[in-house]
């Protein structure tokens, strides 16, 4: 299996633009997860959906993020208008729908937003 | 709620020298307990896991032991590498929630 397929790998972008985040998790994983890490916070979990559906998106700052999941291969986390603190590194996690299962995690979207 | 405190870093250490890092974790119910490795520019990776009481995880060298009594998974190596330079990650999952929780991660540095 590929893994957890995550792009672009990097953005630039200016403040105020559309940035959105792509990720394809491993196949036949039901539970997806979007996190986002920053020196100052972390390792934070933004939102995570269970068969396409989300089902805990209190971790998403704001209403400039949005996250949809249309299928259960493909997932994206949008960022309009984008600003300066939002740049960070996004990763995309993946696994089973099953408590305490191990999350795959893709290699991240480094955002740099200027 | 569910919390993981983990030990803070930066560690330093010179090649061949034991590791620890402490890990100790407030849960209801009987949690899974993770350890993840994040080497520089890249995704997070499941180094070993636990799934009981008493349960030893193990992998590249790495070990750490569930300890349901002192609510602890702490991470031991016998013998570092300059390879093992990387962030590590305590975590657990329990409850009816599928996310885990992660402690803030330690910063290993090994000098050759």
């Amino acid at each position: 299996d590929a893994g957890v397929i995550q792009s672009p790998r990097h953005e630039v972008t200016e403040m105020g633009q559309e940035v959105t985040l792509r990720c394809k998790p491993i196949s036949g994983h039901n539970s997806l997860f979007w996190y986002r890490q920053t020196m100052m916070r972390g390792l934070e979990l933004l939102i995570y959906f269970n068969n396409n559906v989300p089902i805990d998106d209190s971790g998403m700052p704001e209403d400039r993020f949005s996250a949809k999941m249309p299928n259960a291969s493909f997932s994206t986390l949008k960022i309009q208008p984008s600003e300066p603190r939002d740049s960070a590194v996004y990763f995309c996690a993946s696994s089973w729908d099953r408590v305490g299962e191990t999350q795959y995690f893709g290699p991240g979207t480094r955002l740099l937003v200027l | 709620g569910n919390s993981v405190t983990q030990m803070e870093g930066p560690v330093t250490l010179s090649e061949e020298a034991f590791l620890t890092i402490n890990c100790t974790y407030t849960a209801t119910g009987y949690p899974s307990l993770f350890w993840y490795v994040q080497y520089p520019g890249e995704g997070l990776q499941l180094l070993l896991k636990a799934t009981k009481a008493d349960d030893k995880g193990s992998n590249k060298g790495f070990e750490a032991t569930y300890r349901k009594e002192t609510t602890s998974f702490h991470l031991e190596k016998g013998s570092v590498q300059v390879s093992d330079s990387a962030v590590y990650f305590c975590a657990l999952g329990s409850g009816s929630a599928r996310q885990l929780t992660f402690g803030s991660g330690t910063q290993l540095t090994v000098l050759p």
